[in-house]
């Protein structure tokens, strides 16, 4: 089945931790992108990639860094700089127009 | 920068009711747009989009959107709502940056279709 994974769908940390959410695809996409859901505040675009080894900031980059050492691969940091952490975190990618997306992670920091 | 808003937050309809649901963005150039929808406990889905041509867009489960470059709008509309269309529905403006098209999104609009 061709798609795109996050894991954990759940993930919980103690505040001051660094936490790495997992995105893969193998829909052979060069374009991969990680999002942040808030009620009420729609999506809001954390980082994106174009392609392998690039990657640009988002509109709230502040407190998260990425890497994209593969074109399946797009996992997302979220630091401790990072004043609001809990949310639900959406990775999705695209070839050219459409973009498509993974389940969700939800990060509960406490 | 461009931006997206959706006007209605919240609505509550009754079945067989009819749907439009508003979204306006500003941004000055070329854009693609969209309409995602997200069902409780599943993945953000395409609804609709619209690139080019014929203003008025037909999408899944009998949803369409039109449209209009003078109002900078693009609203999505259904003739006659289901219970099952209890969903949160965003708007999306696009633009080709690359291998990839950079979204914005609207803040969603929560839809409850009651029985």
């Amino acid at each position: 089945d061709g798609g795109i994974t996050q894991s954990p769908k759940y993930l919980f940390r103690k505040e001051g931790q660094n936490v790495t959410l997992s995105c893969e695809q193998n829909l052979n996409h060069d374009a991969m992108y990680w999002y942040r859901q808030d009620p009420g505040q729609g999506l809001r675009l954390i980082y994106y990639s174009q392609i392998v080894n690039d990657f640009q900031k988002g509109d709230i980059a502040e407190g998260y860094s990425v890497s994209r050492e593969k074109k399946e691969s797009f996992p997302l940091t979220v630091t401790s700089a990072q004043k609001n952490p809990t949310a639900f975190y959406l990775c999705a990618s695209s070839f050219r127009t459409e973009q498509y997306f993974g389940p969700g992670t939800r990060l509960t920091v406490t | 920068a461009q931006s997206v808003s959706q006007h209605n937050h919240h609505v509550i309809l009754s079945e067989a009711a009819s749907l439009e649901l508003g979204c306006n963005y500003s941004y000055g150039g070329t854009v693609n747009l969209f309409w995602y929808v997200q069902y409780p406990g599943q993945h953000l889905q395409l609804l609709l989009k619209y690139f080019s041509g014929d203003p008025l867009v037909k999408g899944i489960k009998g949803f369409e959107a039109e449209f209009i470059k003078s109002k900078f709008s693009f609203n999505l509309r259904k003739p006659s709502v289901q219970w099952s269309d209890t969903a949160e529905y965003f708007c999306a403006v696009g633009i080709l940056t690359g291998g990839g098209n950079k979204l914005t999104f609207g803040t969603g609009t929560q839809l409850k279709v009651e029985l």
